[in-house]
């Protein structure tokens, strides 16, 4: 299993520009969600799945998008990338069968906005 | 709703003392508490977690936490550190049922003394 994926690794935009980061599990779970880790405040959730076809706001949503139209994959996209879009991205996934299973991570993908 | 609070953005101690990372939590339900650990340039990995069985919780690398629900605390500590223990830790909390969102504190930066 390769687990959690996330493509690119590094990335910089320009204001303004858009780009989708992309995730995807091998591990075939239901629920999915995108965090941004910022100094000093931990990890902030941005959008979260629990299946596909269904997705939800977690608690800083403005400025992206997702989409669930597989299990396996879970796209953020930024529509126009600001200068506080600057972060490390993380994906996670978990199953939710059972009630108290962990989040895999992925690897990160870091991004600037300049 | 919930909440997590880390005291100390960084802690440093010498190789070999004993490491102690603190973690308060805010619940409206009993919670199920986790504690992360981020090396250099990853992504977060799981330590340990507490699911309402025993509230000593024994993790991974030598690490344990203790539920104490009278203090809503869920402090992380380790005997004897190591230079590999070197990291960011994260403490993360969600609710025990039909919610698979995790809130994260702002994370303790360890620093091992040689």
């Amino acid at each position: 299993n390769a687990g959690v994926t996330q493509t690119p690794k590094f990335q910089v935009l320009k204001t303004g520009q858009s780009m989708t980061l992309q995730c995807a599990q091998d591990m075939n779970h239901e629920y999915m969600s995108w965090y941004r880790q910022d100094p000093g405040m931990g990890l902030r959730l941005i959008h979260y799945s629990v299946g596909a076809g269904i997705t939800d706001q977690g608690e800083v949503p403005n400025g992206y998008n997702v989409s669930r139209s597989t299990t396996e994959d879970f796209p953020l996209r930024l529509l126009s990338a600001a200068p506080s879009q600057t972060s490390v991205y993380f994906c996670a996934s978990t199953s939710v069968a059972g009630s108290y299973n962990e989040q895999f991570f992925g690897p990160g993908t870091r991004l600037t906005v300049l | 709703a919930q909440s997590v609070t880390q005291l100390g953005s960084h802690v440093s101690v010498s190789e070999g003392a004993l490491v102690l990372l603190r973690c308060n939590y805010s619940s409206s339900v009993p919670p199920y508490l986790f504690w992360y650990v981020q090396y250099p340039n990853q992504g977060l990995q799981l330590l340990l977690k507490y699911t309402s069985a025993a509230t000593l919780v024994k993790g991974i690398n030598g690490f344990e936490a203790e539920f104490k629900k009278s203090e809503t605390s869920f402090h992380l500590t380790k005997p004897s550190a190591h230079m590999s223990d070197a990291a960011e830790y994260f403490c993360a909390v969600r609710l025990n049922f039909g919610n698979e969102k995790l809130t994260f504190g702002t994370g303790t930066r360890l620093t091992i003394i040689p």
